[in-house]
C-alpha cells in the first residue's frame, strides 16, 4: 500500500536560520513526488516537483528538495527561513500514470519566530 | 498553470441541510479531483471527476452523500448532502490537463456543520 509520511507534526524555526521537512513514502514504484504549501486560509500551492533526473531539485521561494531513492526520502529544504514561509507544508506522491491520484502526508506546520 | 476559482470560501450550514460548492477552471481540464481535509488532518481524496463520464469514488465515500457534477472541462461542482457536523472540513478541488504533471489546486471551502 502506499503510504506518506511527514514525521514531524510541528517544527518552529528563527527567521533567517535553515528550515528542513523530512518526508518518507511507500511505494510500488518511484512515484513522482511533490511539495504543497498550505497559508492559513488558503488553497494547496506547488513548490517543486521531481520527476526524474537530477535528484537535487529547486522550487519556488528558495526552496528545495532532494529525492534519495536508497530512503524513500524526498526532503525539503530553506537555506535561509523568512516570516513568510510560515505554513503548512505537504509532502505528496503520485503514480507515474495518468491515473494521477495523489497520496498526501499528513503536513508538517511551520511556525517562524522573530 | 491554471487558475481555479472556488465558491463559496467558507460557509456556517445547519445539519440536514445541503452545500454545493463550484469549482471553475480558467483553462479546459482532463481531470478534476475533490478532497477534504477535516481539522488538523492531510487531504483524503473523495472523488475523481472526469468530463462526460461518471465521477469515481474512493472507499468510504457514495454518491448520494457527495454528488459530483462535471459538465464541462472548466467547471466541476460537489454537493455536500444532508450534512452533520462530522462533515466540518475544508474541501478542495483540484485540477490536471491531459500531459500535465502537476495538479493544481482551488482556495478552498472551508465548511462548518452546526
Amino acid at each position: 500500500a502506499q503510504s506518506v509520511t511527514q514525521p514531524d507534526i510541528h517544527i518552529t524555526v528563527s527567521e533567517g536560520a535553515s528550515l528542513e521537512l523530512r518526508c518518507n513514502y511507500s511505494y510500488g514504484a518511484t512515484p513522482y513526488l511533490f511539495w504543497y504549501v498550505q497559508s492559513p486560509g488558503q488553497g494547496l500551492q506547488l513548490l517543486l516537483k521531481y520527476f526524474s533526473g537530477d535528484t537535487l531539485v529547486q522550487g519556488i521561494k528558495g526552496f528545495e528538495a532532494e529525492f534519495k531513492r536508497s530512503q524513500s526520502s524526498f526532503n525539503l529544504r530553506k537555506p535561509s527561513v523568512h516570516w513568510s514561509d510560515a505554513a503548512e507544508y505537504f509532502c505528496a506522491v503520485g503514480p507515474r500514470s495518468n491515473d494521477y491520484k495523489l497520496s498526501f502526508g499528513a503536513g508538517t506546520t511551520v511556525t517562524v519566530r522573530a | 498553470s491554471a487558475v481555479i476559482s472556488q465558491k463559496p470560501s467558507r460557509d456556517i450550514c445547519q445539519r440536514g441541510t445541503s452545500l454545493t460548492i463550484q469549482c471553475q477552471v480558467d483553462s479546459q481540464v482532463t481531470m478534476m479531483f475533490w478532497y477534504r481535509q477535516q481539522p488538523g488532518q492531510s487531504l483524503t481524496l473523495i472523488a475523481t471527476a472526469n468530463q462526460g463520464s461518471e465521477a469515481t469514488y474512493e472507499s468510504g465515500f457514495v454518491i448520494d452523500k457527495f454528488p459530483i457534477s462535471r459538465p464541462n472541462l472548466t467547471f466541476s461542482t460537489l454537493t455536500v448532502s444532508n450534512m452533520s457536523p462530522e462533515d466540518s472540513s475544508i474541501y478542495l478541488c483540484s485540477g490536471r490537463g491531459l500531459g500535465d504533471t502537476e495538479a493544481f489546486f482551488g482556495q478552498g471551502t472551508r465548511l462548518t456543520v452546526v
